[in-house]
């Protein structure tokens, strides 16, 4: 399969802060990456979608302020939380589409990171 | 807007039985992409089942198969012969092969998830 990575996988920081989360496809080009936000024992929500050299599209309700997205490069989209609040603290994960052509078996398909578990004191 | 839905908030196995976990979906669209994830405890979501809409063949994956009823929109993962190392949330997810209304990209649509706890 594809491979996508995370960083940090967890990460702690005090009210007001920024926080910055990298994903990374590490054996493909991905225009386009997802960033997801998961609640205990809930199904993953869709914050943003990552455009490699354009802007993010974000999910209604998502504050583009607030999570910002930079997808500089082909293998590299981050997720910055500014000024983090108490309810920020979540688990946020990304994933990459294998764009096609490609791979039949893998293309237009996505491969998650391992996520990051914020928390926000 | 496409939907997917996961009837089934829990299910329990022996280990070395057979278990299916069921979806359904409804989209009006003919051609699409069908997904199972699993998450394990440590949360990394994995895939373990992709499936073309074109396709009539199901998809397997060594022990691991789905019943694709195109007509009834329905999307059931068969594990066979389950391991302890199956323990996992399931998630059915939908996807587009065309752009949504909004221009942005092929989001994935998930179910709300079916928790499998295999027994020993």
């Amino acid at each position: 399969g594809a491979v996508v990575s995370q960083h940090p996988s967890r990460v702690i920081c005090k009210s007001g802060t920024s926080v910055k989360i990298e994903c990374r496809s590490l054996d493909f080009q991905a225009t386009t990456m997802f960033w997801y936000r998961q609640f205990p024992k809930k199904s993953l929500m869709l914050m943003a979608t990552s455009n490699e050299g354009s802007k993010a599209t974000y999910e209604q309700g998502v504050e583009k302020d607030k999570f910002l997205i930079n997808h500089a490069s082909l293998t590299l989209s981050t997720l910055t939380v500014t000024s983090a609040h108490p309810e920020d603290s979540s688990f946020y994960i990304c994933s990459a589409e294998v764009p096609a052509p490609g791979r039949a078996e893998l293309r237009e398909t996505q491969y998650f990171g391992p996520g990051t578990r914020l928390l926000v004191l | 807007a496409q939907t997917v839905t996961q009837s089934q908030p829990e299910m329990s196995v022996q280990e070395a039985e057979t278990v299916t976990l069921s979806c359904t979906y409804d989209t009006s669209e003919s051609d699409y992409y069908l997904f199972w994830y699993k998450q394990p405890p440590s949360r990394q979501m994995i895939l373990v089942i992709r499936q073309e809409a074109y396709k009539q063949q199901n998809a397997t994956e060594n022990r691991f198969s789905v019943n694709f009823q195109k007509a009834a929109k329905s999307f059931s993962l068969k594990i066979s012969d389950s391991q302890l190392g199956d323990a996992a949330m399931y998630f059915c997810a939908y996807r587009s092969p065309y752009l949504n209304s909004g221009g942005s990209n092929y989001k994935l649509t998930f179910g709300k998830g079916t928790l499998l706890t295999v027994n020993p």
